[in-house]
């Protein structure tokens, strides 16, 4: 069936570099998505999202860029902390009643060396 | 303005016993949803609920498994006779159903089947 999925399970970068993490999904008909950070023990915390109509949004030290054509997703974060350290998942949804339908990716595990 | 509360945190019981797990939404949300997350997975969803009402139990087993979310108190995910298999972290997540998707996630119950 069509879900979400990213492309690399594990990123490792010195901190105050500036991090990307990448999603792809399939499919067509969702028009939200979210990025969300897991720490160990924890539940997923809400980063920012992105509805369909948008190709780009920033919030702080984070962007998404949502590229439509080829279905991709990613998550910027800018001078990345240890704090960042974390699995990172993307999600979408096919919006109405179902936005809190989501399909969660795999994950991306970010690990921040000082 | 406390977060969405989980308990108990940590449930361990033997198989073919019954597992309950509450979730209490956060402050002003209506919508509940229930997802599972097996190790180095992203969650699965498995049911939506309003005040009194199932909207979406898709994702929910045909059996041993419900969901309820009575008009007072928290939302009760119910397994019956569990097996090792249910052995995972069940998240609650709500929202305020208005329009504003972001789901706010709680902590989890990690269930381990003896």
């Amino acid at each position: 069936g069509e879900s979400v999925g990213l492309h690399l399970p594990t990123l490792s970068v010195q901190e105050g570099d500036n991090s990307i993490i990448n999603c792809a999904y399939s499919n067509s008909a969702s028009d939200y998505f979210i990025w969300y950070k897991q720490e160990s023990g924890k539940g997923p915390q809400f980063i920012i999202d992105i509805r369909s109509n948008m190709d780009k949004r920033q919030g702080q030290r984070v962007t998404v860029l949502l590229n439509k054509t080829v279905k991709h997703l990613s998550l910027q974060i800018a001078a990345t902390q240890p704090g960042d350290s974390a699995v990172y998942f993307c999600a979408e949804a096919i919006g109405g009643t179902s936005y809190g339908k989501l399909t969660f990716g795999q994950g991306t595990i970010l690990t921040v060396h000082p | 303005n406390a977060g969405v509360m989980q308990n108990p945190r940590h449930l361990v019981r033997r198989r073919g016993q019954e597992a309950r797990l509450r979730c209490s939404p956060m402050k002003g949300h209506s919508h509940v949803y229930w997802y599972r997350q097996l190790p180095e997975e992203g969650l699965k969803f498995m049911v939506y609920l309003q005040k009194e009402n199932i909207i979406d139990e898709s994702g929910m087993p045909k059996e041993r498994f419900s969901a309820e979310f009575p008009k007072e108190g928290p939302s009760i995910l119910r397994i019956q006779q569990v097996v090792r298999g249910d052995s995972a972290a069940y998240f609650c997540a709500s929202s305020t159903g208005t329009g504003d998707e972001k789901l706010f996630f709680g902590s989890g119950t990690q269930l381990s089947v003896l």
